[in-house]
């Protein structure tokens, strides 16, 4: 089965200063995609930003961007100008591009990054 | 609109309850999933609906019925919980791709914070 680790449980940055959130996983396929996903106290899971496996250019949705390093199988993501509503769980995501059996629809998450952002 | 919701925000049940979690959503998905969620924890999935046919059930105990009556709404039936239920119960949708599930992003509602007393 894949696993995504995320080896930091906690981390802190400094109202508009940038921060890098680390994302490793294990996988045999080559076909996959990568997410980021935010969990505010309001509880609600969003999604941040997503990577297709087969596109080597790195995924960028404004202040958001990720480092994808296929062959070292890591997805970090860079939050730029951190603000206080980016204080949350942050959770790195697989999920595989091939739909067979009990994978199908599976997404695989880490433990989650706890994000705390100071004024 | 991207938007799944989830009906109750909180529900408070004892142990012989029998209860049920709403999810909805008008985006067209055919694709919906139960997530149950420990504090701190990353949430762990239940059941996926493709075409309102069960399609993965995550070995969930039969105190826990899912039901997907048509293609917008989703239910969790719930019949003699344990305190050891309580958590956040997540529900998602996504489009179903070429294929299948996979290609597409899921989106989450704001979840059922659920206390089993």
């Amino acid at each position: 089965a894949q696993t995504v680790t995320q080896s930091q449980p906690e981390m802190s940055v400094q109202e508009a200063e940038t921060v890098t959130l680390s994302c490793t996983y294990d996988t045999s396929e080559s076909d996959y995609y990568l997410f980021w996903y935010k969990q505010p106290p309001s509880r609600q899971m969003i999604l941040v930003i997503r990577q297709e496996a087969y596109k080597q250019q790195n995924a960028t949705e404004n202040r958001f961007s990720v480092n994808f390093q296929k062959a070292a199988k890591s997805f970090s993501l860079k939050i730029s100008d951190s603000q206080l509503g980016d204080a949350a769980m942050y959770f790195c995501a697989y999920r595989s591009a091939v739909a067979r059996g009990s994978t199908l629809g599976r997404l695989y998450f880490g433990r989650g990054t706890q994000l705390t952002v100071w004024p | 609109d991207t938007e799944v919701t989830q009906t109750p925000k909180h529900l408070v049940m004892g142990m012989t309850n029998k209860k049920s979690l709403k999810c909805e959503q008008h985006m067209g998905h055919r694709a919906m999933y139960w997530y149950k969620q420990k504090a701190k924890k990353p949430p762990e999935l239940m059941f996926v609906y493709s075409y309102e046919k069960l399609s993965i059930n995550e070995s969930v105990p039969s105190r826990f019925s899912p039901e997907c009556p048509n293609s917008s709404l989703l239910n969790l039936h719930l019949h003699a919980l344990q305190p050891e239920d309580s958590a956040l119960y997540l529900c998602a949708s996504s489009q179903v791709g070429a294929r299948g599930v996979t290609k597409n992003i899921q989106y989450f509602g704001a979840g059922t914070r659920l206390s089993v007393l």
